[in-house]
Formats: C-alpha cells, structure tokens, sequence
C-alpha cells in the first residue's frame, strides 16, 4: 500500500495526558499536511510542511499543538495536555510540488481518532 | 472568502445521474475546484479538479460555468458506494496558499 499511512488509528486518553501522532507520507512527497475534523463537519486546517520546513499554520494550532517533519518524510503531531475539546479525527494528507500550476491535488491518510476522556 | 456554497443534502436512485452543485462566487482568477468525498470512517478521496475548462475522469466529470462562480460535479451512474459526503473547495495554490477550506459539503444518499 503506497498511501499515506497514520498510526495510530485510535487513540483514548485521560484529560492532561500527551499524545503523539506518526504520518507517513507517499512517497516523495515533498508537501505534508494535518487536518482535524470533528463530527459533522469537514476538515479543517491546521499547518502544512514543504520538505522540513512548516510554512503554514492556523490558529487552530494552539501553544499545546507541535508538528515536526525533521528530515521532510515522516511528521508527527504532538499535543500536550490534551482536553476533551481535542477530541477529533486527525487527517494526514501529501502532495507533490510538480513544479507548474496545475492545482495542489491532496491525498489523505485514514485519519487518526483521538477521544480524551 | 475561501468559501463555496453547497447543498446540505441530496438523494438519488441507483443507476442514474447526479448533479451536486456547488456556488463559489467570490473566487479568484488563479483557484482551482476540488471536488472530494469522503466515505464514513474514512478520510476524504480526491474525485476531480478544474480551472475553467469542463474535466472528465474515471469517477467523475466536473462542469465549470464560464464565469466560474459555480461549477457542477456529475456521476455519471450513481452506486451504492457512492454514498458519502461530498466537498466542493477552491484550492489557492495557484496564489501561493496550500491550505484548502472545507465546509459541510454535501451528503449524498443512493436509494437501491
């Protein structure tokens, strides 16, 4: 399988604990994304890497939210001190840089659920 | 405004045609239209994307009015694994922004 892999699928926690999410992007691509989307609603932005480097984030990214991409593959999304409100589904996306203006196509990973309790 | 306009629902019978549209009247010169959809449980699937011109794929076909402040995606002959939520969204890569906003899309429901 060569699509974007998130692990874990399910997470439950307690209320202040951290939890960490793992992205594997498709391979080679050089643009990574996190999404966060709860029930009812669609995703919802929330930073985006080209390579290493975090260009975009919204302010949805709390002082409690960090996402790192150290060597532009892999990323992983920690929150710390989780709350109920953090209680979503986490989307992972990739895309290319094709380097032409032809739309900025996505994919998603399966998305990662967390529930705080 | 990054923001389209969408039905919050629409049904069809199985086998026939579908039209899901979509309003994006702000939009500027250089966005693009996504269309995705997304399955319970799942993260959303790319379906199809366009500039100006009308655009065909394996899934789907997406008709984009001249002016461009609406566009049109068709299946062609819905299916029960149709069934999902589906999101219209410009995409401003185009002006240098890569984050796509998604509203509530629209949550299509295929009648055997």
């Amino acid at each position: 399988d060569t699509g974007v892999s998130q692990d874990p699928r399910h997470k439950i926690t307690k209320r202040g604990q951290n939890v960490t999410f793992r992205c594997d992007p498709i391979s080679e691509h050089n643009r990574l994304y996190w999404y966060r989307q709860t029930l009812g609603q669609g995703p919802e932005f929330l930073t985006y890497f080209q390579n290493e480097a975090q260009l975009e984030k919204s302010r949805l990214l709390s002082d409690r939210f960090s996402a790192e991409r150290p060597k532009g593959s892999f990323s992983t999304l920690e929150i710390q001190r989780t709350e109920q409100g953090d209680s979503a589904m986490y989307l992972c996306a990739s895309s290319f840089d094709y380097g032409t203006v032809s739309g900025n196509t996505i994919y998603f990973g399966e998305g990662s659920w967390l529930t705080v309790v | 405004d990054a923001k389209t306009t969408q039905p919050n629902s629409m049904e069809s019978n199985e086998e026939e045609p579908v039209h899901l549209p979509c309003n994006h009247s702000t939009i500027s010169g250089t966005d693009y239209i996504h269309w995705y959809r997304q399955l319970p449980s799942q993260g959303p699937e790319y379906v199809i994307h366009g500039l100006t011109s009308n655009v065909n794929n394996r899934m789907a076909s997406l008709a984009i009015a001249e002016d461009r402040k609406s566009s049109t995606l068709i299946l062609h002959r819905a299916t029960l694994r149709d069934a999902a939520v589906y999101y219209c969204i410009r995409d401003g890569s185009g002006a240098g922004s890569y984050q796509l906003t998604f509203g509530k899309g629209t949550k299509l429901s295929v009648i055997p």
